[in-house]
């Protein structure tokens, strides 16, 4: 079964402050894509990167990284030098062969980060 | 270009009424997806569209009622609305059901049912 876990539930920094949004996936399938989806208080759901299961390389994005390890099934997210603009419920979601329903994403239940000033 | 349009954004049903809920991609779209959100849950699959005149159930379809009559178009029915259907609902779409392609969602529409 396809399954995504989001262990941190909520995470408050002090702006400025790195911070890591940790992500750990099950699925059997071999070939599989990760994706970052950021809801800011307005509720809309915005895509921030997709990375497939043959590409380890880390990728940076301005103050976002992502982290995918294979062997620990985790891609992880942080946050260099938070803003208070940051603050949002960030899901890591899994996209498979074996979800059926012709791929469908499949949802972590969300981390939500808070930004102080 | 829009995007992925979403009508309404908030309504209050009392029990027992119906609903459709409208979303709109000008993306040319070949997949549109339902979803609810629910505190604690994620977002979770209600049905699906491969194309137009087609639908497929998700992993909570029960309760619900798909239509996929235009291309760009999907709208979503409750016959009679309960309790359990309060939600945020998103819309998404997608060029094909491909592993390498990204879903685009809505803006949501925030649904209470007394």
């Amino acid at each position: 079964a396809q399954k995504v876990t989001q262990a941190q539930t909520e995470i408050s920094v002090v702006e400025k402050e790195d911070v890591t949004l940790d992500c750990v996936y099950e699925t059997r399938d071999t070939t599989y894509y990760l994706f970052w989806y950021k809801q800011p208080p307005s509720g809309e759901l915005v895509f921030l990167i997709r990375r497939n299961s043959f590409d380890e390389q880390n990728e940076i994005s301005g103050r976002y990284s992502w982290n995918f390890q294979k062997s620990t099934s985790s891609f992880n997210f942080t946050i260099t030098a938070s803003q208070v603009v940051d603050s949002a419920v960030y899901f890591c979601a899994l996209k498979a062969p074996s979800t059926g329903a012709n791929s469908k994403l499949t949802f972590g239940k969300g981390i939500t980060l808070s930004v102080r000033p | 270009n829009a995007g992925v349009t979403q009508t309404p954004k908030f309504r209050v049903l009392k029990t027992g009424q119906s609903m459709t809920l409208l979303c709109a991609q000008d993306m040319n779209h070949e997949y549109m997806y339902w979803y609810r959100q629910d505190p604690g849950m994620g977002l979770r699959l209600i049905h699906y569209s491969v194309g137009e005149g087609t639908t497929a159930k998700g992993e909570v379809p029960d309760g619900y009622n798909v239509s996929r009559l235009k291309k760009q178009n999907f709208l979503l029915g409750l016959e009679s609305a309960a309790p359990s259907q309060t939600s945020v609902y998103f819309c998404a779409s997608s060029y094909s059901p491909g592993l390498v392609d990204t879903q685009y969602f809505g803006p949501g529409t925030r649904l209470t049912v007394l």
